[in-house]
């Protein structure tokens, strides 16, 4: 199985500030179709997780511009500019490039 | 708009059989590019992907669950299933299913649906 490792763990951001996660994968997430198969979601707290990115770094229809992805092979970037308080939760990337589909095991974002 | 909805038992025993059912409107799963999705996440802890069915009837699964998943769909009445057999104090978690219309991946989930596994 791809093992999707995500640091750090958790992370402390001063309101306004930025954010970097970085997600990698045990193998390329490069595709024989030549997509790369990277999602990101947030899981705010009592939510249900929310998709933000796709394709690695096409951002979901209305999320803000504040969020992009960035990477290729097996290094992933999330990265969040500005943060507000509505973006703090738990932070998952996701491949599905290589059967059985893996999580990464989460970020949790929180206000310092 | 696009909604889901998981249901479920609630409780069950262990060896039971686990029927899940995802209820959902706004899209069909006879049109291309769609499919639907389980993912589990027990209390405080992080997401597994279980399975996905698509529009054409492909089916892929996690299997490290051993063969005892099973997907299906009714495209009729807009649903989706997902049955895990012989369950274990393991599988309590809460059940997400979630929209797939290429590219995009689980654009769209449901509210979830928590699932208790005890004797």
């Amino acid at each position: 199985d791809v093992v999707m490792t995500q640091t750090p763990v958790s992370l402390s951001v001063s309101l306004g500030n930025q954010a970097s996660i970085s997600c990698r994968s045990s193998q390329s997430l490069l595709h024989s179709d030549g997509n790369t198969y990277l999602s990101w979601y947030l899981q705010k707290p009592g939510q249900s997780p929310q998709l933000l990115i796709y394709l690695a770094s096409n951002r979901f229809s209305g999320v803000s511009n504040r969020f992009s992805g960035s990477g290729s092979g097996t290094d992933f970037t999330l990265k969040i500019s500005r943060v507000e308080p509505e973006d703090l939760g738990v932070y998952y990337c996701f491949q599905h490039t290589h059967l059985p589909y893996t999580f990464g095991a989460g970020t949790k974002l929180e206000l310092k | 708009q696009v909604t889901l909805k998981e249901s479920g038992p609630g409780i069950l025993q262990p060896s039971q059989t686990l029927s899940l059912t995802c209820t959902f409107s706004g899209f069909s799963l006879s049109t291309y590019g769609m499919g639907v999705g389980w993912i589990r996440q027990p209390s405080g802890k992080g997401l597994e992907w279980l399975a996905n069915i698509w529009w054409d009837d492909d089916k892929y699964y996690n299997p490290s669950l051993k063969n005892r998943l099973t997907i299906s769909k009714d495209t009729s009445n807009n649903q989706a299933f997902l049955k895990i057999t012989n369950v274990d104090t393991a599988d309590t978690a809460t059940y997400y299913c979630a929209r797939i219309d290429l590219p995009d991946y689980f654009d769209y989930w449901g509210q979830g649906v928590m699932v208790t596994v005890s004797s």
